[in-house]
Order: C-alpha cells, then structure tokens, then sequence
C-alpha cells in the first residue's frame, strides 16, 4: 500500500499564475518531507523540503506547506514559468538518521503561455 | 564531470546476460544508493551504502548484485533478470545517512527481453 500518494497525475497552469501540487501521506511517523523535479532524461533534483515541526517553508517562487493533522502537503509555485514544467516527486522521510526515501507517483506540471 | 554520473544511459539485454550499471558521484559524499522506478509507479529504493558498507537491502532479489569499492563508485550487477525488471535505474548520493536531500543521477534506462 503506498504510503505517500499524489493523486492528480498531470496538472495544467497558465504562465503567471499559481500552480499548487498536492501530496497525502498515511504514516504519523514521517518527520521530513522533501519535493523532487524532474525533467525529461534527467535524474530526479532537490526542490525544497520541510520539517514536521514546522507548517511553511519558502524558497523564492517556492513554497511548501504542511498539515500534520489532515497528513497532507503541497508546493505552490508563484508565478509560475514555462521553465517549471516537469515532473514533481513528493518524498517522506521516517524517523531521524535514516535516508530511506518514500516517493509518491509524481505530478506532470505543464505550464502553458 | 560534475555531480552524479551514470553509465550506460541505455540498456537492453536478454533474460541470460550479465551486465553491470555503473554509478559516480563526484560531490563528495559517503552514502550511495540504487532506486528503481517502474512504469506507474513510485520510485523504490533497492539498495543503501554508507562509507562502502550496505546498510539497507530493501528486499530486492538476488539477481540484483550491488557493489561499492569506493565511496565513489557504486555498481549493479544483473544477471538472469526477467522482463518485469524493465525500468528507470537511478542512483543517488548524499552527505551521509541522516542527510535527507539525495543528489540523483539521470538514470539507466533498462530493457530486459
């Protein structure tokens, strides 16, 4: 059973606006949260991540919010760029000083002029 | 070269080859590992080094034979696979275990006939 689940497999936006990508996840023992992109032939690259001690990270364009009680997270990238399209990985990480990674199934970004 | 390299970029091979994946990283880093993303599916972690020592068999069968001489280099050696280990082959890197953000490699895109 997948333990970190991204529902919409492709979501369409218009350069400019806001593009919010979302991410469930089942396990309360997860305390790390990371977002991958990843374009075409090219290996997945650290977007941002977010600690489960804290609701909001931002990075310029950027941002990540966390909702420990419903178990769900989303990026929201404003404005977005044609440059952003790709592919958005949502991972969890569980428990403090391990790297095992849990990927959800990824969110095609397509962003339109 | 830069970042996390691997080789070859292609691959396809009958149920009755050897052959290896190489990967290298050139950041630095003491921990390794191998994922595998199948079609639909999310990205699996298979195999974890840190400082040359395997710290993590994620259940993977035995036809899949990692290999770290070096903190460096990091290999797959596959023998008699079948066709359902067709898929996305990547590597990653990061500072150590308990460093969450994982440097990826562009992948070795496998083939078995």
């Amino acid at each position: 059973d997948q333990q970190v689940k991204q529902n919409s497999p492709s979501l369409s936006v218009q350069e400019g606006r806001i593009s919010i990508l979302n991410c469930d996840y089942t396990n309360s023992m997860f305390d790390y949260f990371l977002w991958y992109k990843k374009y075409p032939a090219e290996g997945p690259t650290f977007l941002i991540s977010i600690s489960s001690i804290k609701d909001k990270n931002e990075d310029g364009r950027f941002t990540v919010f966390l909702n420990k009680s419903a178990k769900h997270l989303s990026l929201h990238i404003v404005p977005s760029q044609p440059g952003d399209s790709a592919v958005y990985f949502c991972a969890a990480v569980q428990g403090v000083g391990t790297d095992k990674l849990i990927f959800g199934t990824g969110t095609r970004l397509q962003v339109f002029p | 070269e830069t970042g996390v390299t691997q080789t070859p970029r292609h691959l396809v091979m009958g149920m009755t080859n050897k052959k290896s994946l190489k990967c290298e990283q050139h950041l630095g880093h003491n921990a390794m590992y191998w994922y595998k993303q199948s079609a639909k599916k999310p990205l699996e972690l298979m195999f974890v080094y840190s400082l040359e020592e395997r710290v993590e068999n994620n259940s993977v069968p035995s036809r899949f034979s990692p290999e770290c001489p070096n903190s460096s280099h990091l290999f797959l050696h596959l023998h008699t696979l079948q066709p359902e280990d067709s898929a996305l082959y990547l590597c990653a890197s990061s500072l150590g275990t308990g460093s969450h953000e994982q440097f990826f490699g562009p992948g070795t895109r496998l083939t078995v006939l």
